[in-house]
């Protein structure tokens, strides 16, 4: 069983369109991720929810908005879409707390704007 | 601020050499350090982490690092590479007092020659 699971693995749009990124974890964890890793792999932590609540927005501009339904969840919708969005987008999560938290990565989606 | 830095940008061994990547941070308190490996194509997995005791870790195949808290480093080494060791290397870090935040470095791309 895979433990996060992003969905889609690949994600070609254009300009201007609005797309979602799912991810869901079945580890039990609270705490969610996104990253973006852009093409020179530098990974950059978008968004950190906590029990559903939004813990990290990291300067990301309000076209991308992260949704938490429940705890196992964290989705990623981006609207008007730009060249400068394509990246590969990780969703991790990890269990809160005093130390001993590692984060397991799901497997990244590839999104291409053109 | 906070940050992570990984010295080494790309570094090319041939096979059996050794390797040392290093990895410095600028939290202040007690941290959390790991070391994460991303195949070409692939997510990112968990090489070793430190919590807390002995300073030195071994983790999966071979690879281990060390803790220098005088230091704030955490590098990371191998004493005898392989082909399949290629990959992206990330150093990344989580305070106590940052929790829902985990930051990485720039990454080091290792190639190795057969």
């Amino acid at each position: 069983d895979t433990a996060v699971s992003q969905t889609p693995k690949y994600l070609v749009t254009q300009m201007g369109n609005d797309k979602s990124i799912k991810c869901e974890q079945n580890l039990g964890h609270d705490t969610m991720y996104w990253y973006k890793q852009d093409s020179k792999k530098f990974l950059k932590i978008m968004f950190s929810y906590n029990n559903k609540e939004l813990i990290i927005n990291e300067t990301v501009p309000n076209r991308f908005s992260p949704k938490s339904p429940d705890k196992a969840h964290l989705n990623l919708h981006i609207n008007s879409l730009e060249l400068g969005d394509s990246a590969v987008y990780f969703c991790a999560s990890s269990q809160e707390g005093q130390g001993n938290t590692e984060a397991f990565f799901g497997q990244g989606t590839r999104l291409t704007v053109v | 601020a906070q940050s992570v830095s990984q010295h080494n940008h790309h570094v090319i061994l041939s096979e059996a050499a050794s390797l040392e990547l290093g990895c410095n941070y600028s939290y202040g308190g007690t941290v959390n350090l790991f070391w994460y490996v991303q195949y070409p194509g692939q997510h990112l997995q968990l090489l070793l982490k430190y919590f807390s005791g002995d300073p030195l870790v071994k983790g999966i195949k071979g690879f281990e690092a060390e803790f220098i808290k005088s230091k704030f480093s955490f590098n990371l080494r191998k004493p005898s590479v392989q082909w399949s060791d290629t990959a992206e290397y990330f150093c990344a870090v989580i305070s106590y007092s940052s929790a829902s935040k985990i930051i990485f470095g720039s990454g080091t791309r290792l190639s190795i020659r057969p």
